[in-house]
């Protein structure tokens, strides 16, 4: 089974450019998220959609990040314009969905490999 | 906002000990996650524990959960090199702080 994709995987860019990562999760996964994982620190979520809708973005800094998953499937998160301290791992993740009696709730996350983001 | 705190943020250990880590958590969760990272690498999902009392073991790692007292607990035995890694509790989706581990031979 194919894990999650992402590119590019190194990415050095100067403040105030615009910077764009790909994602594409596991095939079947309805749940994808974004994360940002600053050195020496745990992963913070971004954003997390199921299928095409935004479930959580409250953490995401909506005056220069944005995120689209427009067909259920991949999806892009975008930086514009960067600061040097957006200089950080971004992370992707997909989850299955479960339906349980209790309610919705999401399995286990597999990662993706990372995109190194450096910002001069 | 959830919090999600690990201790120790690091831990030497020489080869054949055992040790404890330990996951507080500030909000009653369903299920707890841990994961591990290499350096330079991206992370790999070691358990999950989806309700009070669930042990689970894997080679030398054994988790356990304790829902009641927000507290999870990863445990080493007899560590071996193989084991330095960057382990990260989680719960939902919000990540501890993360325990860097090193085993000296």
């Amino acid at each position: 089974e194919a894990g999650v994709a992402q590119s590019p995987r190194y990415k050095i860019i100067e403040k105030r450019q615009s910077v764009a990562f790909w994602c594409n999760p596991i095939s079947g996964h309805a749940t994808l998220y974004w994360y940002q994982q600053i050195l020496g620190q745990g992963p913070k979520l971004l954003i997390q959609f199921q299928n095409n809708g935004v479930v959580d973005d409250s953490q995401l800094p909506k005056d220069r990040f944005s995120a689209e998953r427009l067909k259920g499937v991949d999806s892009t998160l975008k930086i514009q314009p960067a600061k040097l301290e957006d200089s950080a791992v971004y992370l992707c993740a997909s989850s299955l969905v479960l339906w349980t009696s209790g309610g919705i709730s999401t399995d286990t996350q597999y990662f993706g490999p990372g995109t190194r983001l450096t910002v001069l | 906002e959830l919090k999600v705190e690990q201790n120790p943020l690091f831990l030497s250990m020489q080869e054949g000990k055992n040790y404890t880590i330990y996951c507080n958590y500030s909000t009653t969760s369903d299920r707890l996650y841990w994961y591990r990272q290499d350096p330079g690498k991206s992370l790999e999902s070691l358990f999950v524990l989806l309700s009070n009392g669930a042990v689970k073991q894997e080679g030398r790692l054994m988790a356990s959960l304790d829902t009641k007292a927000r507290l999870s607990t990863l445990h080493i035995t007899a560590a071996v090199h193989d084991l330095s890694a960057t382990y990260f509790c989680a719960v939902q989706f919000y990540f501890g702080t993360g325990t860097s581990l090193t085993v000296i031979p």
